[in-house]
């Protein structure tokens, strides 16, 4: 059984640019969060997708959206970035949504340059 | 705010002997508690859990201790072995049997296992 998938798993940008990173879950999977790990604050929230349904959002900014499609990919943007937002970003996926069945891909790392 | 706090940045312990990690909250919301596993290049691996009516949940090496008037979990690691060399996240849910879906991580623990 594949396991949940990032990509690209590394991208270079550049100040003022937008992002879009793209995650498959597991196959049956019809629940996507999105998290972004940084060394200083650790992993945070973005958001959680059901059913192309976003069910809960953390405490980002505006330029940070996301969007889930009928087969439960999901994708995260990120719109003029900043050099702040150089980070890990992580996808997890689980059946439902339950936090003790939900399986983390590989990340996307960003660099804002 | 941090709600979910690992004092630590890092541990080092002997192989054979016990690795403690601990974490504190802050959030009385919270009623699910989990460790994950993260190695350099992957995503966090789910290690262990327990709810809050809980105080104890042994998984073979592995037991996790809550005590709630604290706000405060270990994980406990016996014996420790290298391959359990890597950082361990502590993260927190609240009003998990119903519609939030959102862990609260701490900043990671660094576990060292020196052969």
């Amino acid at each position: 059984k594949a396991g949940v998938t990032q990509t690209p798993r590394y991208l270079i940008k550049t100040r003022g640019q937008q992002v879009t990173l793209s995650c498959s879950p597991i196959s049956g999977h019809r629940s996507v969060s999105w998290y972004q790990q940084t060394p200083g604050q650790g992993l945070q929230f973005l958001f959680e997708y059901f059913s192309e349904t976003q069910r809960n959002k953390g405490n980002f900014p505006g330029r940070f959206s996301g969007r889930q499609f009928s087969n439960s990919r999901s994708e995260m943007n990120v719109s003029t970035l900043e050099l702040g937002d150089s980070a890990l970003y992580l996808c997890a996926s689980s059946l439902y949504g339950g936090v003790t069945e939900a399986f983390f891909g590989q990340g996307t790392r960003l660099t804002v340059v | 705010d941090q709600q979910v706090k690992q004092n630590s940045p890092s541990l080092s312990v002997q192989e054979g002997r016990i690795s403690i990690l601990n974490c504190d909250y802050t959030n009385s919301m919270f009623d699910y508690f989990l460790w994950y596993k993260k190695y350099p290049a992957e995503g966090p691996t789910f290690l262990i859990s327990i709810s809050s009516i809980k105080d104890k949940n042994e998984d073979g090496r592995f037991t996790v201790f809550l005590n709630k008037s604290a706000k405060h979990l270990s994980l406990h690691i016996v014996p420790s072995q290298p391959g359990d060399s890597a950082v361990y996240f502590c993260a927190a849910t609240e009003n998990s049997g119903g519609s939030n879906y959102k862990l609260t991580f701490g900043k990671g623990t660094l576990l060292t296992v020196n052969p």
